[in-house]
């Protein structure tokens, strides 16, 4: 069982709709990282999450540490917002590796 | 600008042949990684560093060489390439501090043949 399980792992919503993306770990860690990737393309960080909640434009992220899992959701969904999106857990302590889910691919139709 | 720089973006080795990956940071970031990302299978941990001088294996180490003679630069080696290399391959530094943002390079698409 991978450490870090991300649900669903594809996605196709219609322009403006809600999107949720789930994502549970088994390990004790210090932090979330939420990832962009678009196709072809580099990853871009778009949370760090500790605890609580955290928005940015129409992206909100949110993690309970006591149930080992986060969600992030898009609002007013758009086709430029089509990626793949990858959740990645950060080890407690001095360990700092980061663990990947295996991506949740969003597609976006106008 | 700030942030990590991968070269080459792309490359096509034989069988056989080395290569070395160059992954620069600016931010003087401690800690650097490599990481390989195949379909399916997520982003796998190659190799990283928690300071100069210092290398360690990850997940899947077999095959590759690493060195990081200067803090701002992780190198990736291939002796001998092989297909089961071809991949897509991130860097990616952090600083060891709580609260603070990974950075990840733009990634080398290396084909194997």
């Amino acid at each position: 069982k991978n450490e870090v399980e991300q649900s669903p792992q594809n996605l196709t919503a219609q322009e403006g709709e809600f999107i949720t993306i789930n994502c549970s770990y088994s390990v004790g860690i210090s932090a979330l990282h939420w990832l962009q990737q678009h196709p072809g393309g580099g990853i871009v960080s778009l949370f760090m999450l500790s605890s609580g909640k955290k928005k940015h434009g129409r992206l909100i992220a949110t993690i309970n540490i006591q149930e080992k899992h986060s969600s992030l959701h898009i609002t007013a969904s758009h086709p430029r917002d089509s990626a793949v999106y990858i959740c990645a857990v950060r080890g407690g302590g001095s360990n700092y590796k980061l663990t990947f889910g295996k991506g949740t691919l969003l597609t976006v139709n106008p | 600008n700030a942030g990590v720089t991968q070269t080459p973006k792309f490359r096509v080795l034989k069988t056989g042949q080395s290569m070395t990956l160059l992954c620069a940071q600016d931010m003087n970031h401690e800690y650097m990684y490599w990481y390989r990302q195949d379909p399916g299978m997520g982003l796998r941990l190659i190799h990283y560093s928690v300071g100069e001088g210092t290398t360690a294996k990850g997940e899947v180490p077999d095959g590759y060489n690493v060195s990081r003679l200067k803090k701002q630069n992780f190198l990736l080696g291939l002796e001998s390439a092989a297909p089961s290399q071809t991949s897509v391959y991130f860097c990616a530094s952090i600083q060891p501090t709580v609260g603070t943002e990974a950075f990840f390079g733009q990634g080398t698409r290396l084909t194997v043949v």
